[in-house]
């Protein structure tokens, strides 16, 4: 069983939708980041959480300690939001775990 | 803005050569880490720096070796490519805090994809 998971896998939404995705973990951690990575390999790094919420822009994302469950939110989608979005997190032993990411495609 | 930048977007070597892949950062940050992206396994770190000529072997280190000679420049070497090494490689740089903390803020370059035939 992988120690991060994100679901779903892949995700076709028009554009305007409210976007969900999800990261579950099943080890103790220090931090949780979102990345987006675009088509052509660049990553940009979103969020870092340690507890609560963060919204920057049209992006939200909360994270539940007790759960062990993160959620990334796109709020009123644009194609230009396609892209793989990964959740990571960095574990009590400082290893850094990478989920295997979600793809966005958003129709316009 | 943090800068990470890598030598080459695209890159095909033969097998049996060696292959030297360069990261260099401008924002004087102490950790820097070469990754793998491959479809179906997500990032998978290979090796990591905290320091200057400090080096720590990551998940998937077999294979490759490391080189960090100055605080900017991360260098990831396969000293003999093989087809199986065939992939996108990721460098990215955080900084550590007051109290050797990390930030845990991980900027990543542009990514190098490296074809070994």
């Amino acid at each position: 069983k992988n120690e991060v998971e994100q679901s779903p896998q892949n995700l076709t939404a028009q554009e305007g939708e409210f976007i969900t995705i999800n990261c579950s973990y099943s080890v103790g951690i220090s931090a949780l980041h979102w990345l987006q990575q675009h088509p052509g390999g660049g990553i940009v790094s979103l969020f870092m959480l340690s507890s609560g919420k963060k919204k920057h822009g049209r992006l939200i994302a909360t994270i539940n300690i007790q759960e062990k469950h993160s959620s990334l939110h796109i709020t009123a989608s644009h194609p230009r939001d396609s892209a793989v979005y990964i959740c990571a997190v960095r574990s009590w032993d400082d290893k850094i775990i990478f989920g295997k990411g979600t793809r966005l495609h958003i129709l316009p | 803005d943090v800068k990470v930048t890598q030598s080459s977007r695209y890159l095909v070597k033969r097998t049996g050569e060696k292959v030297f892949l360069e990261c260099v950062q401008d924002m004087d940050h102490e950790n820097m880490f070469w990754y793998r992206q491959d479809p179906g396994l997500g990032l998978r770190l290979i090796y990591f720096s905290y320091d200057v000529k400090m080096k720590e072997k990551g998940d998937i280190p077999e294979g490759y070796s490391v080189s960090r000679e100055k605080k900017e420049r991360f260098s990831l070497i396969l000293e003999s490519a093989s087809t199986n090494q065939t992939s996108m490689y990721l460098c990215a740089s955080s900084f550590i805090g007051r109290g050797g903390v990390s930030t845990d803020t991980q900027y990543f370059g542009p990514g190098t994809r490296l074809t070994v035939l």
